[in-house]
Parts: C-alpha cells; structure tokens; sequence
C-alpha cells in the first residue's frame, strides 16, 4: 500500500503565484521526502526532512511537516513555467522501504 | 554527481518472453529499488535490495524477481511477460553508511516497456 497520498491531484496556477501541495501518510516515519518528475523522465529529489523537524527551505521551496497529523506540505514561491511538472512525496516505511503517492500534477501557465 | 544508468529507454517484449531490465548506479549505495510507475496508479513498489544477494519484496512483486551480485547492479526480471507488465519501470539507489535509511533516492530515466 502506499506511504504517501498527495492533493490535489492536479493544480493550475498562474506564474508568479505560490504552489501549496499536501501529502498524508499512514505510518510513523524516519523521514518524509519530496520529489519532482519532468514528463517522461525519472525522479529527483527535492528536499528531505526528518521526523524530528518541522520546517525546512532550499531555494524557493519550503516544506512542512506535521508528525501529529501525520501530513507534509511542499511550498514552491513565485513559480515559474519551468516548475511545471509532477511532485511526489515518500516515506519510508521500515527500513528503507519507501512508498510513494500517485503525484501532484502541477502546471504553470506562462 | 550520482548516476543511474537503466540500459534501455524503451523495449517492445511479446508475451511469454523472459525480459530483463539492467539498473548500474555508480555511488556505492547499499540500497537499489525497481518501481513501475502507471497513469493514476503513482509509482508502487517492485522488490528492492539493501545489500548484495539481499532481497525485500515491494508492493507488488508477482510476476517479477530480482537479482543483485554486485553492489553496483540490481536486475529485475519479467519470467514471462504480460501485457499487464507494460509500464514505464523505474530504477532508483541510495545511502551510504550506519545513516542510508535517511538518504534520498536517486533514478534512472526509465525503462518504458512495451509487452504485446
């Protein structure tokens, strides 16, 4: 079953404005990890944050993370058209064995 | 910068045959995953390793199994593919060291599979 479930499934936002994405997990974590994946490609990882923090930034990119509610979000500020693609949160469930959600598909429009 | 190199792109297999898929990572990770990514299905989990001749079952493993002789190469293996086998397949390793559960992942760029 999967770790992470992300909304909303899909966003449309105009350049220059902030994209909010949310991922909820079921188990307890070591970490929780955000990823981006262009069309067609493999994944990249974005910014990992570990269960003993709350709020981490790199770049344009802010990441919360709510061990109580079990749920993370991933902040990107001042998007570009560039940022278009699909985010994916992770976590691992037991050693090393991390799950992913089925994505948010973000799209900027120029 | 680490990479992971999957050996094909896209492959066309019928069905029945066997079918490997090759993963090389070049950063000494201990561990090595195979996802299949579908259209609203997200990536879910095949088999992974986290050590040389070491094996995990994933989320869906039927159909599948894994080898890994050496640290650098994980192989997944179709015994004999379906056509519910076509996806894109997706390789990925991580972690060094005592810490390797809190290391991120890196991909290849895919495997797109055809099975007819």
């Amino acid at each position: 079953s999967q770790q992470g479930e992300e909304d909303p499934q899909a966003l449309s936002i105009q350049e220059g404005e902030n994209a909010t994405m949310n991922c909820s997990y079921k188990t307890s974590i070591n970490n929780l990890q955000w990823y981006r994946q262009n069309s067609g490609r493999g994944l990249v990882h974005l910014i990992l944050i570990r269960s003993n923090e709350r709020e981490k930034h790199s770049g344009r990119l802010r990441v919360t993370l709510d061990t109580s509610k079990k749920s993370s979000s991933l902040l990107i500020t001042a998007s570009r058209a560039a940022d278009t693609a699909s985010y994916f949160c992770a976590a691992p469930r037991g050693y090393q064995k991390v799950t992913f959600g089925i994505g948010t598909k973000l799209q900027v429009i120029p | 910068d680490v990479k992971v190199t999957q050996s094909s792109r896209y492959l066309v297999k019928r069905t029945g045959e066997k079918v490997f898929l090759e993963c090389v990572q070049d950063m000494d990770h201990e561990n090595m995953f195979w996802y299949r990514q579908d259209p609203g299905l997200g990536l879910r989990l095949i088999y992974f390793s986290y050590d040389v001749k070491m094996k995990e079952k994933g989320d869906i493993p039927e159909g599948y199994s894994v080898s890994r002789e050496k640290k650098e190469r994980f192989s997944l293996i179709l015994e004999s593919a379906s056509t519910n086998q076509t996806s894109m397949y997706l390789c990925a390793s991580s972690g060094t060291g005592i810490s390797s559960y809190n290391s991120p992942l890196h991909f290849g760029n895919g495997t797109r599979l055809t099975v007819t």
